[in-house]
């Protein structure tokens, strides 16, 4: 079993709707990561938590420390927001961070 | 432009090749990430470095080297290319050396070895 979990795998969806893409972990961490991946290749870091909630825009990332599972967020989905979302997570004592597989969103026009 | 500057963009080399990729971190960030992201495995942690000294080892083969300058540059070095190598490189670079200040990605080194 991965250590990360995202799911789903894949999503496609309307514009306009509200789209939840889902990470659970299995070990102990002191934060963790929501990135975006563009077609293009490039990485960029949208959250880092460690703890309840934090929203930028249109994305919201929450997180269950108890539950080990976190939550992303697109409320009003464009498709600009087609991407690969991609969550991290960083273990306590170390900076190894760990990656899941990701999630390819594609928002329709 | 995120402030962190990998080159090249792209390279092709050869099986049995040396290659050197490059980083530089963004302005004040002191720790620097080395991953690589391939199809079958996903992005995996290869090695850390913080003002110039290796912090964290991950998943890095042995034919694969890295360092960190004193003008905190990072290069990260493979050798001896196989087929397999051929993935996506990318350095972060963060303000600490546990990275809580978070991470800032650069665009990526895409290395094919045919």
């Amino acid at each position: 079993k991965n250590e990360v979990e995202q799911s789903p795998q894949n999503l496609t969806a309307q514009e306009g709707e509200f789209i939840t893409i889902n990470c659970s972990y299995s070990v102990g961490i002191s934060a963790l990561h929501w990135l975006q991946q563009h077609p293009g290749g490039g990485i960029v870091s949208l959250f880092m938590l460690s703890s309840g909630k934090k929203k930028h825009g249109r994305l919201i990332a929450t997180i269950n420390i108890q539950e080990k599972h976190s939550s992303l967020h697109i409320t009003a989905s464009h498709p600009r927001d087609s991407a690969v979302y991609i969550c991290a997570v960083g273990p306590f004592g170390n900076e190894k961070l760990t990656f899941g597989t990701g999630t390819r969103l594609t928002i329709i026009p | 432009d995120s402030g962190v500057t990998q080159t090249p963009k792209h390279l092709i080399t050869a099986t049995g090749q040396r290659v050197t990729l490059r980083c530089s971190p963004r302005s004040g960030d002191l720790s620097v990430y080395w991953y690589q992201q391939s199809l079958d495995q996903g992005l995996q942690f290869l090695i850390q470095y913080y003002n110039g000294e290796e912090r964290a080892k991950g998943n890095i083969l042995e034919r694969f080297s890295a360092q960190q300058f004193p003008d905190l540059h990072s290069e990260l070095n493979l050798s001896s290319l196989e087929l397999g190598d051929s993935a996506l490189y990318f350095c972060a670079s963060s303000p600490r050396r546990e990275g809580r200040g978070g991470y800032t990605f650069g665009s990526g080194t895409r290395l094919t070895v045919v």
